[in-house]
């Protein structure tokens, strides 16, 4: 399966700052990568997709000017968190899509990213 | 649209007991079926899926049938340990959904010695 990093693995900042995670997919290039955010005893929810050489897809109620995505080789996506406030605390999580021998798509995630905004 | 449901936790266990998680979907096509688990503190890891209809996915003891005629996939395994001490998700993607996979809310396990 595919093999997905994350940096850093916890931040801590100070509010009106900017801080920039990123995603790699270690052994396999990928087109796609998606950004997650997990609140605390909550599921998984979609931001993003990241698409290599295009702008990034966000679904519905998620800021793009907030949280802006730059997918610009076919193995880093980068998530930034910009004039990151309190309320933007989270685990962010990335993931790649990888069909493998099986052909069932499955997703791989990286180990995620806790942030905390003082 | 898809959608994945899961029964509300915490489940609470003492060790070596049975562990049922149930999980049920709706979706319009053919999905493909996972479990995830997330240890504290980290991102998930895929605990075993199946791809079919009647398919037993399993790992680590842990196993779930897809089971097309309930729409469900619920996850069992005979014996737990402190260690199985996780959040499990169940999740479905297809071919609709670019295979962007729909997740439930979590289910936290905790196992008791």
């Amino acid at each position: 399966g595919a093999v997905v990093s994350q940096h850093p693995s916890r931040v801590i900042c100070k509010s009106g700052t900017s801080v920039k995670i990123e995603c790699r997919s270690l052994d396999f290039q990928a087109t796609t990568m998606f950004w997650y955010r997990q609140f605390p005893k909550k599921s998984l929810m979609l931001m993003a997709t990241s698409n290599e050489g295009s702008k990034a897809t966000y679904e519905q109620g998620v800021e793009k000017d907030k949280f802006l995505i730059n997918h610009a080789s076919l193995t880093l996506s980068t998530l930034t968190v910009t004039s990151a406030h309190p309320e933007d605390s989270s685990f962010y999580i990335c993931s790649v899509t990888y069909a493998g021998t099986s052909g069932s798509n499955e997703q791989f995630f990286g180990p995620g990213t806790r942030l905390t905004v003082l | 649209g898809n959608s994945v449901t899961q029964m509300e936790g915490p489940v609470t266990l003492s060790e070596e007991a049975f562990l049922t998680i149930n999980c049920t979907y709706t979706a319009t096509g053919y999905p493909s079926l996972f479990w995830y688990v997330q240890y504290p503190g980290e991102g998930l890891q895929l605990l075993l899926k199946a791809t079919k209809a009647d398919d037993k996915g399993s790992n680590k003891g842990f196993e779930a049938t897809y089971r097309k005629e309930t729409t469900s996939f619920h996850l069992e395994k005979g014996s737990v340990q402190v260690s199985d001490s996780a959040v499990y998700f169940c999740a479905l993607s297809d071919k609709g959904g670019s295979y962007i996979p729909t997740f439930g809310r979590g289910t936290s396990l905790i196992v008791h010695p």
